[in-house]
């Protein structure tokens, strides 16, 4: 079957970096993508890795291995507003369906 | 500018009525999804459409149905609620060129008692 894995919980303090790992294990694979959540609202768009490397947007990175079924969201300068669920989903072929982790839920302390 | 609504917002019903809730999109995306999400679950797909008149059963379709008729409009019907479909319910959209990403409605947080 289809898996993605994340931690459930991170605790992070305001102002660090914190790297929110993914890892995934499916049958095909045509991209990742990272969505942030805060409590009561609904999933936003983050980040896509399609190719191995990094893409840097803003305080926001994402790393993606394809070899190693592997990827992670990196948050710099953390603020208090960073705290969230992120969420890790898969793109296994071009029918635009997205298989989804249960999310890591972000803790930001003063 | 454009968006995806959904309504209500907050329901509450009894077991084994039937249930419809909406879900509109004004980015004119032909892709539409519907995902519940619980607790200790990621968002689970119930029922996809990549254009009018085409719907498609996701991992957790079993009690649900939806109609397409229209490229704006995806709307959920439970049949027969159970308790087990107290969740949240999110509908969510998304174009075919570029990265595709998918754009969520705000969310219905459905009852069942």
């Amino acid at each position: 079957g289809q898996n993605i894995d994340q931690p459930t919980e991170m605790t992070a303090t305001e102002g660090a970096i914190v790297q929110i790992n993914c890892t995934y294990q499916t049958s095909g694979f045509n991209g990742l993508f990272w969505y942030q959540q805060h409590a009561g609202e609904a999933p936003t768009f983050l980040s896509y890795n399609v190719l191995d490397g990094l893409e840097e947007k803003g305080r926001f990175s994402s790393f993606l291995s394809r070899s190693k079924g592997y990827s992670y969201l990196l948050l710099k300068e953390l603020q208090m507003k960073d705290s969230a669920s992120y969420l890790c989903a898969v793109n296994m072929d071009s029918n635009y369906q997205l298989i989804w982790g249960a999310g890591t839920k972000l803790i930001i302390k003063p | 500018d454009a968006e995806i609504t959904q309504s209500p917002r907050h329901k509450i019903t009894e077991t084994g009525r039937q249930v419809t809730l909406a879900c509109h999109q004004t980015w004119n995306h032909n892709n539409m999804f519907w995902y519940r999400q619980d607790l200790g679950h990621g968002l689970r797909l119930i029922h996809y459409s990549y254009g009018v008149q085409d719907t498609n059963k996701g991992e957790v379709s079993d009690g649900y149905s939806v109609s397409r008729s229209n490229t704006e409009d995806l709307p959920l019907t439970l049949e027969s609620a159970a308790s087990s479909q107290t969740s949240v319910y999110f509908c969510a959209s998304s174009g075919l060129a570029g990265v595709n990403e998918q754009f969520f409605g705000p969310g219905t947080r459905l009852t069942v008692l």
